[in-house]
C-alpha cells in the first residue's frame, strides 16, 4: 500500500542554519504530496503542497519539490528560526482511497 | 473563532470507563475525521464522515463509535477504555471528501490509568 518514510528526529539546529528533512514515498499512481507542521500543543497545519511531478511547494521560507524520479519530497529552508521549532509531517494523498497518509513526523528543535 | 474545536483538551480516566470527545467545525466543511496520534507522534486515521455518512472506517476496535449528528459535528465515544487507548486524538475537517487540505483541532490528550 501507499506509504511515507521520513527521516527520524530529533533534528537540532542553531538559528540561521540550513534545514533539510528527507521524505520519500511509495504510491501507485500519482499522489499529491504535503508537508504539515505541528507546533507545540496545537493541531497540524498545512505548510505546503505539490500536486504533480516537478511542482515546487513553498510557504514561510520553506520549500519542497515533487521528484517523481526519486519518489521524494524533501523539505528545505535556508535559514531557520527558533519559531520554526515544531514537528514536521510529510504526507501523501493517493487518490484512490482519498486518505491522507502521514509519515512518522520529524521533531525540529532550533536553538538561539 | 476557532475553526475546528474539540473538547475536552485533557481527559484522564480509569480503565473500563466510557468517555466521549466532542468536535465541532465552523468552516462549513462537508467532511470530518478522527485521527489518533501515539506517543511516538505517529498519526493514523480512524474514521471519516462526509455529510454525516461514514466513508472511512479503519481497523479500529468496535469499542470506538463515532457519531455525526450533523455535518458540523463529529463526536467519538469510547467504551471500556484500555491502557492502549492512551494517545492524542485529533479531529479534522476538509471542504469535501476529495479535498486535500485538512484543518485540525488542537487535540484531546487521553490518559487511561
Amino acid at each position: 500500500g501507499d506509504s511515507v518514510t521520513q527521516m527520524e528526529g530529533p533534528v537540532t539546529l542553531s538559528e540561521e542554519a540550513c534545514l533539510t528533512i528527507n521524505c520519500t514515498y511509495t504510491a501507485t499512481g500519482y499522489p499529491s504530496l504535503f508537508w504539515y507542521v505541528q507546533y507545540p500543543g496545537e493541531g497540524l497545519q498545512l505548510l505546503l503542497k505539490a500536486t504533480k511531478a516537478d511542482d515546487k511547494g513553498s510557504n514561510k521560507g520553506f520549500e519542497a519539490t515533487y521528484r517523481k524520479e526519486t519518489t521524494s519530497f524533501h523539505l528545505e529552508k535556508g535559514s531557520v528560526q527558533v519559531s520554526d521549532s515544531a514537528v514536521y509531517f510529510c504526507a501523501l494523498n493517493g487518490g484512490a482511497t482519498n486518505k491522507l497518509i502521514f509519515g512518522t513526523g520529524t521533531l525540529l528543535a532550533v536553538q538561539p | 473563532d476557532t475553526a475546528v474545536s474539540q473538547t475536552p483538551k485533557y481527559l484522564v480516566t480509569q480503565m473500563g470507563n466510557d468517555k466521549s470527545i466532542k468536535c465541532e467545525q465552523n468552516l462549513g466543511h462537508d467532511t470530518m475525521y478522527w485521527y489518533k496520534q501515539d506517543s511516538k507522534k505517529f498519526l493514523k486515521i480512524m474514521f471519516s464522515y462526509n455529510n454525516k455518512e461514514l466513508i472511512i472506517n479503519e481497523t479500529v476496535p468496535n469499542r470506538f463509535s463515532p457519531k455525526s449528528p450533523d455535518k458540523a459535528h463529529l463526536n467519538l465515544h469510547i467504551n471500556s477504555l484500555e491502557l492502549g487507548d492512551s494517545a492524542v486524538y485529533f479531529c479534522a475537517s476538509s471542504q469535501a471528501w476529495d479535498a486535500t487540505e485538512l484543518f485540525f483541532g488542537s487535540g484531546t490528550q487521553l490518559s487511561v490509568l
